[in-house]
């Protein structure tokens, strides 16, 4: 079993809907969770992060930790044709030298928005 | 983003091979990382460094090796090339104490034939 799930997609949505992506995860040390967004042909560029618990909002993202559920959710709404891509959740444990700080990444799920 | 360059952006090369792909930033971050990317399994961590003198293998190291030339530039080597290293691969920066932010290169499409 990965350590990170993510549903690979792809999801399709008109746009102007409300996009849903979400990870689960295995490993009850993680503390640091990002979203990262990877369009075709370039390197993931960091979208949101959140420590710990809770929401964050980031004009129309918004992201959700449940530690207690090891469940991370982002919600992009009024989707647009720009925001097609590929969202990849990633989770680290901190600044601990022996993990590198090392991102433990989801697949990604691809995220198509229909004009 | 420019300021993580990599080279070469594609490459196609034959079973048994060596080959180098080279990564460089001038960003002044501290943190390189080599990752590679395959469909549905995300980023996996190859090798890490937190400065010149510091190299680290990651989860994935069987079969390559890198080099830190200088704090900009950090290299990765496939000794000898076998078709299970087609893949995506990514460079990244990261400045110690950025907790959050690893800054990612465009990536080099390799081909293992």
């Amino acid at each position: 079993q990965k350590e990170v799930e993510q549903d690979p997609g792809p999801l399709s949505v008109p746009e102007g809907a409300i996009v849903s992506l979400n990870c689960t995860y295995s490993n009850s040390a993680f503390q640091y969770f990002m979203w990262y967004r990877q369009y075709s042909r370039k390197g993931p560029e960091l979208l949101m992060y959140t420590y710990s618990s809770g929401n964050k909002e980031d004009g129309r993202f918004t992201a959700q930790v449940d530690k207690s559920s090891k469940y991370i959710s982002l919600f992009i709404r009024d989707s647009q044709p720009s925001d097609s891509a590929t969202y990849l959740c990633a989770m680290s444990g901190g600044m601990i030298k022996a993990a590198g700080n090392k991102l433990t990444f989801g697949g990604g799920t691809r995220v198509l928005v229909k004009p | 983003d420019a300021d993580v360059t990599q080279t070469p952006r594609n490459r196609i090369t034959k079973t048994g091979k060596r080959i180098m792909l080279e990564c460089s930033q001038t960003k002044g971050h501290d943190r390189m990382y080599w990752y590679r990317q395959d469909p549905g399994l995300g980023l996996r961590l190859i090798y890490y460094s937190f400065d010149v003198k510091d190299i680290n293998k990651g989860e994935i190291s069987d079969g390559y090796s890198v080099s830190r030339q200088a704090q900009a530039k950090f290299s990765l080597s496939l000794e000898s090339a076998i078709p299970n290293q087609t893949a995506l691969y990514f460079c990244a920066t990261q400045l110690s104490g950025d907790q959050e932010t690893q800054y990612f290169g465009p990536g080099t499409r390799l081909l293992v034939l």
